[in-house]
Formats: C-alpha cells, structure tokens, sequence
C-alpha cells in the first residue's frame, strides 16, 4: 500500500505571497490532517478534514486553510506570507476515527523570504 | 503551559544502553498516548500506542502509561545507532480528536 504523498517537496515563496500544498492520503483514509512543525514550536495542529467537512481545528489565523476532496486528498493554502510561515507542512492520514494511529507524509518544506 | 511537555534533549548514549524518554501531561482528559520517530528530513513514524494507564510492549521498545502522575515513558533496551532519531511522544482524548504533540527530544545512539 502507498503511503502519505505530499507536494511539492519544496517550496520557495517571498512575503505576501500565497501558496497552495497537496496531500494524499493512504488509500482508504479518510481523515486528513496537518501541521506546522518548527524548530521552537515542534508540531502544532493545523486543521483535520473528513469526509470532506473540518471536524478539528487548531489555533492558527485565518490565512491557513483547507479543503478536502471527494476522493479525500487535501490541499491547504496559505495566504499572505510571512517570515513566520516558514516551516516543514506534515499531513498525517486515519482511518475513520483512529487519530491513535495517523500516518505522516515526509512533509513539505516551505521557507519564505 | 503547552498540554504535553517533553524535554528536548539531545540524549547521547552508547550503543547497548537503555534509553529512557519521557514526557509529562497536563490534559486530565487525554486517553490515548502515542509515540511517534522522525528521522531527519521526514516525516514522523508512528511507534506504538497505548490506551489509558499501563504498559505496551514491542520488540525493544516499551511504552508505559501513569495517568495518576500525568507521566508518559518509552523505553528502548539494546539501543542502535539506527535509534538515533527525534522521539515525539502525542496525546488525544478520543479517537476522533486532535493529537497534541510533545516538541520531540533528539537521541544520538554512539556506535
């Protein structure tokens, strides 16, 4: 079975701009979620997506956002860079309601100029 | 104060030695209890899980649970230099609920 894919594998943005990440999942999972990991703030809780509705979501402005597609890939933009937004994007998928057991993607790496 | 605490290390030991990592927690209403492995430049591997308090074993590692203290250990005997990772250990509520993270504490395993 594939696992969690993530593109693209890097990406080099400046201030104000937005950008766009994709994720797909396990085949089979059905909830997406991401996060933010840093070097200070370690992993921080994005939003998770199921079904294609946000069932949780974390403590981030409303320039982060996602959606889920009917197939349950998931993309999360973010708009409005800033210097802070720099970090590696990991998406995790689940089987139905086993956030126990989420499977990580190898992340996207974002720094912004 | 962030609900999962674990102390970033780095931890260096030989090869050989047991590994003790640890993380504290403050949510009363955490039932699930994760350990999670991420080498540099991926993403984080998912060890092993338990539910409420108590002891889970698998091969070398062993995660064990304390709800009374908060208290959230993995253990890994005979540890290879192939160990050296950050550990990362997680919590949620419910099965459905978001996973909150510990911010990982980095071990070199030294041949």
């Amino acid at each position: 079975k594939a696992g969690v894919t993530q593109t693209p594998r890097y990406l080099i943005k400046t201030r104000g701009q937005q950008v766009t990440l994709s994720c797909s999942p396990i085949s089979g999972h059905r909830s997406v979620s991401w996060y933010q990991q840093t070097p200070g703030q370690g992993l921080q809780f994005l939003f998770e997506y199921f079904s294609e509705t946000q069932r949780n979501k974390g403590n981030f402005p409303g320039r982060f956002s996602g959606r889920q597609f009917s197939n349950s890939r998931s993309e999360m933009n973010v708009s409005t860079l800033e210097l802070g937004d720099s970090a590696l994007y990991l998406c995790a998928s689940s089987f139905r309601t086993n956030n126990n057991e989420q499977f990580f993607g190898p992340g996207t790496r974002l720094t912004v100029l | 104060q962030k609900e999962v605490e674990q102390d970033p290390g780095p931890l260096s030991v030989p090869e050989g030695a047991i590994v003790s990592l640890n993380c504290t927690y403050s949510n009363s209403a955490f039932q699930y209890f994760m350990w999670y492995r991420q080498y540099s430049r991926k993403g984080p591997e998912l060890l092993m899980y338990t539910y409420s308090s108590g002891n889970k074993e698998d091969g070398r590692f062993t995660a064990q649970v304390d709800k009374s203290s908060k208290y959230i250990s993995l253990f890994i005997r005979d540890s290879q230099p192939s160990d050296s990772a950050t550990y990362l250990c997680a919590a949620l509520s419910g099965g459905y609920q978001k996973v909150t993270f510990g911010t990982g504490t980095k071990l070199q395993v030294i041949p």
